[in-house]
């Protein structure tokens, strides 16, 4: 019944390496987002897919790159994972771009 | 200027009374408004969807106001249950992008 799933829940890491976040939404959505929320609790959008297009990049680092197979899954590949991105990511989905949207529960990433 | 901008609180309020907060926002292009609400270690939920004539949904009720360019949200009856944070969200016209205030921070005491 979930409605936006991510995977993994938590994950801890060396800096360093590469790391995938996985993102689906059974809700037939057209559009996905991925955000970041820091240590301070600032929620920032990173990325937005409509039906697999790239709608919204902001100013993010060229180590995250963001993959959408089809209008369900988006997920968020990181290469060389540094101290900073230590974080919670969300992902979202809405119906259209500018509707409500739907959290997924997070992923917890720590960069030992 | 921040584009979203909230009281980060916290507000402490006791159980039962009555809580208002404000988000203001600084692009007059605005176009949709939403509350959302977090708990500790959550994902953000949607609360509710804030339109021009305002809106109420049971103890709570949003409203806009173009003229001063912010969205408000009221807690009636307050519950233990209403500690959270709340997020207020805002999207422009022709613009996907969803922008999120730091949110209000919400205690309800016994």
């Amino acid at each position: 019944d979930t409605a936006v799933s991510q995977t993994p829940k938590y994950l801890v890491t060396q800096m360093g390496n590469d790391k995938s976040i996985k993102c689906e939404q059974n809700l037939g959505h057209d559009t996905m987002y991925w955000y970041k929320q820091d240590s301070k609790k600032f929620l920032k959008i990173m990325f937005s897919y409509n039906n697999k297009e790239l709608i919204i990049n902001e100013t993010v680092p060229n180590r995250f790159s963001p993959k959408s197979p089809d209008k369900a899954h988006l997920n968020l590949h990181i290469n060389s994972l540094e101290l900073g991105d230590s974080a919670v990511y969300f992902c979202a989905s809405s119906q259209m771009r500018d509707q409500p949207q739907h959290f997924g529960d997070g992923t917890r990433l720590s960069i030992l | 200027r921040k584009e979203v901008e909230q009281d980060p609180g916290p507000f402490n309020v006791p159980e039962g009374a009555t809580v208002a907060f404000n988000c203001t926002y600084s692009n007059s292009a605005s176009q949709s408004f939403f509350w959302y609400r977090q708990d500790c270690r959550k994902e953000p939920k949607l609360l509710m969807s804030v339109y021009s004539s305002g809106n109420e949904d049971g103890r709570f009720t949003a409203q806009l106001n173009r003229a001063s360019q912010y969205i408000s949200l009221l807690i009636r009856d307050s519950k233990l249950s209403d500690s959270a944070t709340y997020l207020c969200a805002v999207t422009r016209f022709g613009n996907e992008k969803l922008t999120f205030g730091t949110g209000t921070r919400l205690t309800i005491i016994p």
